[in-house]
């Protein structure tokens, strides 16, 4: 099972609502990432966690609140956003080694629009 | 402060090879060149990875040259399930810069 599942696929949500991202792995990594995409731009990391902590905040507004339960799950809880917060949310996982062989798994993304 | 440069776009037809190129002319020593693409609608997804020897997979193939300073992505037979974006990605193996960072990409359109 090579799979990142991410739940759900599209979410809208108003500026004073509160949702959440979920995202679940089976193949043992030890590493969760989360990546926002705005449309026709590349990947920005947001989030990493190793080992269940947040070894990685790239500096992302509070509105956005990260959580990893166990080593399968991540979580991404939102509140109060604004529109343009609007965008394609990835989750990745890797093995979480130094080595060259460590590769990226993505989920297919949760598209958010926040009206 | 881009660490590779790639070309916006190119078109391929079906059947043929395509040859996406790379330039990493700021690549240092103990810097891994990765290549991942990105399908409309889904996540990103790995390819292929060298250092300095030319390496192939089941995918792909990727060039290397000695200097190190520039790379080719090469699909062989290229089919319409290959459109894609195609990063070409620079990054260290160990320390904080480790984190994959997505330049721009180039988006290939294989054409029937």
């Amino acid at each position: 099972d090579t799979e990142v599942t991410q739940t759900p696929k599209h979410l809208v949500m108003g500026m004073t609502n509160k949702k959440s991202l979920k995202c679940e792995q089976h193949m043992g990594h030890r590493a969760m990432y989360w990546y926002k995409q705005k449309a026709k731009k590349p990947p920005e990391l947001m989030f990493v966690y190793s080992y269940e902590k947040l070894s990685i905040n790239e500096s992302v507004p509070s509105r956005f609140s990260p959580e990893c339960p166990n080593s399968s799950l991540l979580n991404l809880h939102l509140h109060a956003l604004q529109p343009e917060d609007s965008a394609l949310y990835l989750c990745a996982s890797s093995q979480d080694t130094d080595g060259h062989n460590e590769k990226l798994f993505f989920g297919s993304g949760t598209q958010l629009s926040v009206l | 402060d881009a660490k590779t440069t790639q070309p916006p776009s190119m078109d391929c037809a079906e059947g043929r090879a395509a040859n996406l190129p790379c330039n990493h002319s700021t690549i240092s020593g103990n810097e891994y060149v990765y290549w991942y693409r990105q399908i409309h609608s889904q996540g990103p997804q790995y390819i292929i990875h060298g250092l300095k020897n030319n390496e192939t997979n089941e995918m792909a193939s990727l060039i290397i040259t000695e200097d190190r300073k520039s790379s080719t992505l090469i699909l062989p037979h290229a089919t319409l399930r290959d459109t894609a974006v195609y990063y070409c990605i620079v990054r260290p193996l160990s320390g904080s810069a480790r984190q994959l960072t997505f330049g721009s990409g180039t988006q290939l359109t294989v054409l029937p």
